[in-house]
């Protein structure tokens, strides 16, 4: 069966420091992945989706930016926190041409 | 422009009783779609989902409704137990396989 991690569960950072969190899935091949934020109070945005190695989509302009070093692994990376950064942050993998999308348990991420 | 819009920001129901959670939305080229549930600090999963091809699809105790012309859907759960207390997220794509968007959710509060 398939499963996805997300690590760290929680994470407080600085303004300014840098974020990477991680995102693996297994039991699949060639998954399409992504990145979603649900800020306090609001909807699940879309902010990255990948059909394949390197291969990023992003759906708004922000400070974050992804990458997928492997099929199964998506990155969220920041160089620079911003405190309008803080939320929760759900990595979500579906199949190729597939409609269900399954989510990851979340990182809670606090910017100060 | 909020393309899947949950107008209700929470709903709150007698254990025994139906929930009628609604979503409406404005992209009328959306055939697709989804119902997810989620706890806090946990992963939104899937609970159902609908095309455009039909009008009603039921799966146990929850039963989705779409009325294409109207563009709203709507989720039926009965009897409604405690354990349905959550945020009910309204999801929607263009075709299969591509991405959706998401309303802003329904916290659902079901009282013993």
């Amino acid at each position: 069966s398939q499963t996805i991690h997300q690590w760290p569960a929680t994470l407080v950072q600085p303004v300014g420091s840098p974020l990477s969190l991680e995102c693996t899935v297994e039991g699949t091949s060639n998954p399409n992945l992504y990145w979603y934020r649900q800020a306090a109070g609001r909807g699940l945005q879309l902010l990255f989706y990948s059909v394949g190695i390197g291969q990023i989509s992003s759906e708004v302009p922000q400070n974050l930016s992804a990458s997928r070093p492997q099929d199964r692994q998506f990155i969220l990376s920041s160089k620079k926190l911003l405190l309008s950064d803080s939320g929760f942050y759900l990595c979500a993998w579906s199949p190729a041409g597939g409609n269900e999308q399954f989510f990851g348990p979340g990182t809670r991420l606090t910017v100060l | 422009d909020q393309q899947v819009k949950q107008n209700s920001p929470s709903l709150s129901v007698q254990e025994g009783r139906i929930s009628i959670l609604n979503c409406d939305y404005t992209n009328s080229m959306f055939d697709y779609f989804l119902w997810y549930k989620k706890y806090p600090a946990e992963g939104p999963t899937f609970l159902i989902s609908i095309s455009s091809i039909k009008d009603k699809n039921e799966d146990g105790r929850f039963t989705v409704f779409l009325n294409k012309s109207a563009k709203h859907l709507s989720l039926h759960i009965v009897p409604s137990q405690p354990g349905d207390s959550a945020v009910y997220f309204c999801a929607a794509s263009r075709y299969r396989g591509q991405n959706f968007v998401f309303g802003p959710g329904t916290r659902l509060s079901v009282l013993p």
